[in-house]
């Protein structure tokens, strides 16, 4: 079992749509997450930060559930450039501590 | 703040052949990582450097990877007598500290022939 999955989608959704994104973790030492966004044979870059109090950005909210083991990402008012892959990541503690380990993605097109 | 820069972009060999690839941190990051990204998959974490210090090597490094970041500055990714299977994106990341997010390159893609 990968230590971080996710559905790899695609997710095709129009315009303006709000559209959820779940991620699961079987590390439990993983000491915090993030999302990250990938554009299409581009580097991943940050998107956000995963809190267990929950993460807010303007259309993006991030939400940390460590008893479940479980992240999620919402995406509200869809924009034409919000079509990417977005990468659930956590980052190692204990001896391995600032590895990133990404999940496989889950890929977004937003349509007019 | 130029980013974190890789050389070069893109690099086509033959199998056997070696290559080297260069990673420049973002100036002043003491954190340094290299991970690999085939197709439809995220990245896979290589190995890590604090300053010039490799303190860390996933098993998919194999005996022909070899990594070095011998000033805690620039890093170098070598492999030695590519596979068909080292055919990949190779990314450079950079961070302040272990807890700090990771700003990555754009990557040195890799084809093997």
């Amino acid at each position: 079992r990968k230590e971080v999955e996710q559905d790899p989608g695609p997710f095709n959704v129009p315009e303006g749509a709000t559209v959820a994104f779940n991620c699961t973790y079987s590390n439990s030492a993983s000491q915090s997450f993030f999302w990250y966004r990938q554009d299409c044979r581009k580097e991943p870059k940050l998107l956000m930060s995963v809190y267990s109090s929950g993460n807010e950005d303007g259309r993006f909210t991030a939400q940390l559930n460590r008893a479940s083991q479980y992240i999620s990402l919402l995406i509200r008012d869809s924009k034409l450039s919000d079509s990417a892959t977005y990468l659930c990541v956590g980052l190692a503690g204990g001896t391995s501590y600032g590895k990133l380990t990404f999940g496989q993605g889950t890929i977004l097109t937003v349509h007019p | 703040d130029t980013g974190v820069s890789q050389n070069p972009r893109h690099k086509i060999t033959k199998r056997g052949q070696n290559v080297t690839f260069r990673c420049d941190p973002i100036s002043e990051h003491n954190r340094l990582y290299w991970y690999r990204q085939t197709l439809g998959q995220g990245p896979e974490f290589l190995t890590y450097f604090q300053n010039e210090a490799q303190l860390e090597k996933s098993r998919l490094l194999s005996d022909r990877f070899s990594a070095e970041r011998p000033k805690g500055s620039f890093s170098t990714l070598e492999i030695q007598r590519t596979e068909q299977g080292d055919s990949a994106m190779y990314l450079c990341a950079s961070s302040e500290t272990g807890n700090q997010p990771q700003h990555f390159g754009d990557g040195t893609r890799l084809s093997i022939l």
